[in-house]
């Protein structure tokens, strides 16, 4: 099975831009998250998608945002950038059965300039 | 406020000893724990994990356990390879689809292994 797919690896963007990541999840894996990786903060939560709905989110502001297909790929979108967005974007996915693994894709390096 | 912590930023240990990872937490909401494996310009890796109705799962040279009373868990690696030396995360959970049906996973900061040929 093909793990969790990425797009792009690098991104690098000016303050002010927005910018679109994308996920695909493993096949049969219907739950989504994203998480934000930082040196200072390490790995925070932002949302959770399940069945194209956003079922929980974390503690960010509303520029950053998301969604999920029908076939359970996964976007989201931070609009006007700030230099304390730079960091490793990951995406996860896990099956819907209980106390099942998150499984990480390779993430997205965003750096903002 | 950390809820899950990893009190050491850094571990050191000779190749074929013990590595011993801790990990304290605050929340009695988690009951589903897991430990992840990080390299450089990677995502995590899924290691092991285990539920709060266990307090010992093993997996090959991995095994963890878990003290509720004192909200610990530690991972232990044996034998260490090189192979091992990376970033090891903590991590917890309320349990998948608790409450309103969200996984949400609360991670520590993260302790780098050097296993030491």
């Amino acid at each position: 099975k093909a793990g969790v797919t990425q797009t792009p690896r690098y991104l690098i963007k000016t303050r002010g831009q927005q910018v679109t990541l994308s996920c695909s999840p493993i096949s049969g894996h219907r739950s989504v998250s994203w998480y934000q990786q930082t040196p200072g903060q390490g790995l925070q939560f932002l949302f959770e998608y399940f069945s194209e709905t956003q079922r929980n989110k974390g503690n960010f502001p509303g520029r950053f945002s998301g969604r999920q297909f029908s076939n359970s790929r996964s976007e989201m979108n931070v609009s006007t950038l700030e230099l304390g967005d730079s960091a490793l974007y990951l995406c996860a996915s896990s099956q819907t059965d209980q106390n099942s693994p998150l499984h990480f894709g390779n993430g997205t390096r965003l750096t903002v300039t | 406020d950390q809820q899950v912590k990893q009190n050491s930023p850094s571990l050191s240990v000779q190749e074929g000893r013990i590595s011993i990872l801790n990990c304290d937490y605050t929340n009695s909401m988690f009951d589903y724990f897991l430990w992840y494996k990080k390299y450089p310009a990677e995502g995590p890796t899924f290691l092991i994990s285990i539920s709060s109705i266990k307090d010992k799962n093993e997996d090959g040279r991995f095994t963890v356990f878990l003290n509720k009373s004192a909200k610990h868990l530690s991972l232990h690696i044996v034998p260490s390879q090189p192979g091992d030396s990376a970033v090891y995360f903590c991590a917890a959970s309320p349990g998948a689809y608790s409450g309103a049906g969200s996984y949400q996973l609360t991670f520590g900061k993260g302790t780098k292994l050097s296993v030491i040929p």
